[in-house]
């Protein structure tokens, strides 16, 4: 089947030691993003691939890194991991045409935990 | 800029029971709107969405939606709640652009459903 894979499931970390979460897709999506989940709160957009375009929310810490090798790949690095960054890190892709019908389509999620 | 309101932190309802969770939104021009559902530890999972036509949209595991444009509203409704239906539940909205440029949504503050016995 088709889907959105991230690993791994859990990640503990201990304070400002780098730490890269991954994520890829068999869907063959031209977009992909990464959103940051705090306790239950509404996903925050940290940044998205359009093809190779990189775009970064403007509220998004310069801690927070992403490369996107190829199509099927991107990565989350966060350079210098707070206590604060603790969170569930959730990877999305979707096709994106002309309107912005296209449905994003979510892995399971990582979840941080930083010592 | 666009915002939705899930004006509902919680929302309790016996099995068997029709259940209601609530949004509106604010978006300018045409809207796109969206549902999801999350369990514990785990990602969203799309339910449905409303593009055009049919203000009742039918999504999965017997959900469906209303939209309502003088109202603003897409509530998500199911006839008999089941207790596995128990989660977090997200409205959506991004309005209609004419370039590409990456699918950016606008969450609303989710709704957690409890569905009892």
């Amino acid at each position: 089947d088709a889907m959105v894979i991230q690993n791994p499931r859990y990640q503990v970390t201990q304070f400002g030691k780098p730490v890269t979460l991954s994520c890829s897709q068999t869907l063959n999506h031209n977009v992909m993003y990464w959103y940051q989940q705090k306790s239950s709160q509404a996903p925050k957009l940290l940044f998205h691939y359009y093809d190779k375009d990189f775009n970064n929310e403007a509220d998004t810490p310069d801690n927070f890194q992403s490369r996107r090798p190829n199509t099927s790949f991107c990565f989350l690095d966060i350079r210098s991991p707070g206590l604060g960054d603790a969170a569930m890190y959730l990877c999305a892709t979707s096709r994106d045409v002309a309107g912005g019908q296209e449905t994003q389509y979510f892995g399971p999620g990582t979840r941080l935990l930083v010592l | 800029a666009q915002s939705v309101a899930q004006p509902e932190d919680q929302v309790n309802v016996a099995e068997g029971n029709p259940l209601t969770v609530k949004c509106t939104y604010s978006v300018s021009g045409n809207p796109y709107l969206f549902w999801y559902v999350q369990y514990p530890n785990r990602g969203l999972q799309f339910l449905l969405k409303y593009i055009t036509g049919d203000n009742l949209v039918k999504g999965s595991y017997g959900f469906e939606a209303e939209f309502n444009k003088s109202q603003t509203s897409f509530h998500l409704k199911k006839p008999s709640a089941l207790v596995s239906d128990s989660a977090l539940y997200f409205c959506a909205v991004r309005p209609y652009i004419l370039t590409g440029g990456g699918n950016k949504l606008t969450f609303g503050t989710g709704t957690q459903l409890k569905v009892e016995l």
